[in-house]
């Protein structure tokens, strides 16, 4: 059973643009989202991560969305680069000793 | 500060053997978890060790088996291999909790299984 369901699986955008990365998730027990950046070659890397307790939160070009009342959160990469061309991963898990579960992933290439 | 070390990097068995894959968790660092990563289906929880006691395992057969030391080192087996076991495995070590903190993740042992 996929507890987040992540969307698009892969994406084109051209350089300058605003790629959006979405996930959803049905577990209301979760209460920390982080996001991990996969580059070939590399194990995963944390990105950033929020708490339901802000709607928001930017870390350079990198920000997060977040709306508890829907059960969804998003991923927005403000003047993409070509050095943002990586695999993005959502992430949810609950309090406790709970294993980080991860959504599919989302193949990003950005374009010159 | 050294991170995480796994090995070997990469590995190509036959159906039917065993295979051990070896992980070095970031000094001072206590959990250790393994992901397996394959194209569709992500990131997939296998396990999760800490001070050498399994904390946690997802839905993976027996055939999958790990253990830690009192180093914090960790191993992963894999018995009786199948094709369908051909992927990119990922060590993961975390301070304490992973629920609250950051895991940081080894570049993988990728193995295929002929």
């Amino acid at each position: 059973q996929q507890q987040v369901k992540q969307s698009p699986q892969s994406l084109i955008v051209q350089k300058g643009g605003i790629p959006i990365i979405n996930c959803a998730y049905e577990n209301t027990a979760f209460d920390y989202f982080p996001w991990y950046q996969q580059f070939p070659g590399k194990g995963p890397a944390l990105l950033i991560a929020i708490r339901p307790d802000v709607s928001e939160k930017k870390e350079g070009r990198f920000t997060i969305s977040f709306n508890k009342s829907a059960k969804q959160f998003s991923l927005h990469i403000m003047d993409s680069q070509p050095g943002d061309s990586a695999t993005y991963f959502c992430a949810a898990s609950t309090p406790g000793n709970t294993p980080l579960v991860f959504g599919k992933g989302t193949r990003l290439s950005v374009i010159a | 500060k050294a991170g995480v070390t796994q090995t070997p990097r990469y590995l190509i068995k036959t159906r039917g053997q065993q295979v051990t894959l070896s992980c070095s968790p970031i000094s001072g660092h206590r959990s250790v978890s393994w992901y397996q990563q394959t194209p569709g289906q992500g990131l997939q929880f296998l396990f999760e060790y800490f001070s050498e006691t399994q904390r946690n395992k997802g839905n993976f057969p027996g055939r999958f088996s790990g253990r830690q030391f009192s180093n914090s080192r960790s191993e992963m087996n894999v018995s009786t291999l199948e094709l369908g076991d051909s992927a990119l495995y990922l060590c993961a070590s975390s301070l304490l909790s992973r629920s609250t903190g950051e895991l940081f993740f080894g570049e993988g042992s990728r193995l295929t299984v002929l």
